[in-house]
């Protein structure tokens, strides 16, 4: 069964600094993989979906790369700002069973001003 | 505007007391899933779709039923609610693609309460 972890747990950081989060997963054989930001009491909203066959996305300062045999995957935020304050969950889609979701349990990331 | 609704957004009810939470999505997406979301045990798949009139369970299955009669609707079914489906519920949609599923897009969330 597919396992995703989230490292670290929680991750505080002042402003400006770049930063990376962390996402590992147990099965190689995935369709995609997605990172996506929770805020408080809100759903979620996706950030970035890196195919399989594909090594990063990027959407402006976010950068999400992709080590499908390491079974890795990292979210790059550049300059980070207070308003990224949130909770950010990668996701992998499997092959086995086909498309079926496994999220990891989040990185809960603080911004100081 | 695209977008997932769900309904109802809050909702306390008593062990045994059959429910339908809703969802609903416009931007014609042949996939459809739910996912329930607990403290320290992340998102889990309840049930998922890839079209109408099919249905897959994913992680955590027990207690739930699904329907997908038509493509835009997928609601999820408490027959016999229990203290332990006490959760925060999110229904998310997709587009399915050569390559799996495109990006989710997720409704805004359902917190159920059974005492």
């Amino acid at each position: 069964k597919q396992e995703v972890t989230q490292i670290p747990a929680a991750l505080s950081v002042p402003e400006g600094e770049n930063l990376v989060l962390n996402c590992s997963f147990t099965d190689s054989a995935i369709y995609n993989l997605q990172w996506f930001r929770q805020d408080p009491g809100k759903g979620l909203t996706s950030l970035l979906l890196i195919q399989s066959s594909q090594r990063e996305q990027t959407s402006g300062r976010l950068n999400a790369s992709l080590d499908k045999s390491s079974g890795r995957s990292t979210l790059y935020i550049a300059a980070s700002q207070p308003g990224d304050s949130a909770t950010y969950l990668c996701a992998v889609s499997s092959h086995s069973p086909v498309n079926q979701f496994y999220f990891g349990t989040g990185t809960s990331l603080t911004v100081i001003p | 505007e695209a977008q997932v609704t769900q309904n109802p957004r809050y909702l306390i009810t008593v062990t045994g007391k059959k429910l339908t939470v809703t969802c609903s999505q416009n931007m014609n997406h042949e996939y459809m899933s739910w996912y329930r979301q607990d403290p320290g045990l992340g998102l889990r798949q309840i049930y998922y779709s890839m079209n109408v009139e099919v249905t897959d369970k994913g992680d955590v299955p027990e207690g739930y039923k699904v329907s997908r009669k038509e493509k835009r609707n997928f609601p999820l079914i408490l027959e016999s609610p229990s203290p332990n489906q006490t959760s925060l519920y999110f229904c998310a949609s997709s587009s399915l693609g050569v390559g799996g599923t495109d990006t989710q897009y997720f409704g805004p969330g359902t917190r159920l309460t059974v005492l």
